[in-house]
């Protein structure tokens, strides 16, 4: 079964738009970890932010902002005021405690074109 | 350096012959994990090392694929008499082994099958 799910295949936008990715996960652990990285064209994964299962707080680091909801088992990032170098694919993933190993179960990641 | 480092960065080779690509992670990370990426695939886990130990081989596709590690350091992955099929880039990662921490990745490894 698929752990995350990530349901955009595509975005795009003109710069300066806001864009929103969707990431929905699924898991019976009560202890586990999101994660969210960038894969620009050059190919290396890139690690944007991470957040435990207990802390549903909302970050935002600049003009990238995430939303965790353990209702809804989502963890949704925000790019405000898209640029041209946001232009990456984007992949959501998990990580379960009762693994031992944490080992990442990615989503199908979402690509994302910024347009000047 | 500071960042995990992958050798070689791109690799043609024939079909049916082997090869040895390289990983050498963040000073200190206990943890190793080897992932594959396909042409239009998602992330594939292949296998997960914690020290010189792999007790997590689930991912690897075939017995022709084979990993090592050896110090608790550097890892091999093997992949004996390729197949065009194998042709993806190879992502290595590393972490401290504490629950939740960041896994950081490589640039990885194109390999090419032809």
């Amino acid at each position: 079964a698929q752990k995350v799910t990530q349901a955009q295949t595509e975005i795009s936008v003109v710069e300066k738009e806001d864009v929103t990715l969707d990431c929905v996960y699924e898991t019976r652990d009560t202890t586990y970890y999101l994660f969210w990285y960038k894969q620009p064209p050059s190919g290396e994964l890139v690690f944007l932010i991470r957040r435990n299962s207990f802390d549903e707080q909302n970050e935002i680091s600049g003009r990238y902002s995430w939303n965790f909801q353990k209702s809804t088992s989502s963890f949704n990032f925000t790019i405000t005021a898209s640029q041209v170098v946001d232009s990456a694919v984007y992949f959501c993933a998990l990580s379960e405690a009762r693994r031992g190993d944490y080992k990442l179960s990615f989503g199908a990641g979402t690509t994302v074109t910024v347009r000047a | 350096g500071a960042g995990v480092s992958q050798s070689p960065s791109n690799k043609v080779t024939e079909k049916g012959k082997d090869v040895e690509l390289r990983c050498d992670p963040i000073s200190g990370h206990t943890a190793l994990y080897w992932y594959r990426q396909s042409l239009g695939q998602g992330l594939e886990f292949l296998i997960y090392f914690q020290g010189n130990s792999a007790p997590d081989k689930s991912g690897l596709p075939s017995d022709r694929f084979s990993a090592e590690r050896t110090g608790g350091s550097v890892s091999t992955l093997t992949i004996q008499r390729t197949q065009q099929e194998d042709s993806a880039v190879y992502l290595c990662a590393s972490s401290s082994g504490q629950g939740g921490n960041t896994i950081y990745f490589g640039e990885g490894s194109w390999l090419t099958v032809v």
